[in-house]
């Protein structure tokens, strides 16, 4: 059974860097094919993909994030750590890791963990 | 704003069919696989479809899904009260080199 939880930081102050940590269980990252991906809610708006690590230590970012985000694994603790510079209030939301399938083409995200809710206060 | 589009609401009675529909472009649906999810308060959202009409298991039958040229739908035949959720729409996207997400359509059962 493949689960995921992220841990870090409830409130972040305006410029701070928010770390946050996915620690899971039932796969490997270093299993050929498989990814590990961060994703974000803000409150009452959509979700939104932030940046994704494969086993082969490829990274993917959001484009529109890329200058704020650094995604890194470490396999021998089953985590990928997901960095955010210079926060802002619009970065409030909860953010989710999960496991992702390379299939020839990027996979789907499943599962998910439960979420870490972040507040950067104005 | 969100590259793929789904209408804020969807609503039916107990027992009615409802669908989602979700409408992008062509370097999003309609190059790749659509996803489903179902997002509740409080949890992890729950992937309904993937692969554009696949259904991974423990997804009870009642949930489909459909993909067609630029755009995607979801089905919810026989709704259930505890299908009351919100669902969102996701596909890589070619252009913008990562994955988009609707903002999600509310179920409200009657």
């Amino acid at each position: 059974q493949i689960t995921l939880k992220e841990s870090g930081p409830t409130l972040v102050k305006p410029t701070e860097t928010l770390t946050l940590t996915c620690t899971f269980s039932g796969f490997s990252l270093t299993t050929s094919g498989v990814g590990v991906g961060w994703i974000r809610q803000p409150p009452g708006k959509a979700l939104e993909w932030l940046a994704l690590i494969y086993w082969d230590d490829d990274k993917r970012y959001n484009s529109s994030l890329s200058s704020r985000l650094i995604i890194t694994k470490d396999t021998s603790k089953n985590q990928v750590v997901l960095t955010m510079t210079n926060m802002e209030p619009v970065d409030t939301g909860t953010y989710y890791c999960a496991h992702l399938l390379w299939l020839g083409v990027p996979g789907w995200f499943d599962p998910w963990g439960q979420g870490t809710l972040v507040t950067v206060p104005s | 704003q969100s590259v793929l589009t789904q209408p804020p609401s969807a609503s039916g009675t107990p027992g009615q069919r409802v669908t989602i529909s979700c409408f992008g472009s062509r370097p999003n649906i309609g190059s790749n696989f659509v996803y489903w999810y179902q997002l509740l308060p409080g949890t992890a959202p729950k992937l309904l479809i993937y692969r554009n009409d696949q259904r991974p298991s423990g997804v009870p039958a009642r949930f489909s899904g459909s993909k067609s040229g630029t755009s995607a739908s979801l089905a919810i035949s026989g709704l259930r009260s505890e299908d009351e959720a919100d669902y969102c729409c996701a596909a890589w996207d070619d252009s913008l080199r990562g994955l988009v997400f609707g903002p999600g359509t509310k179920v409200t059962v009657l």
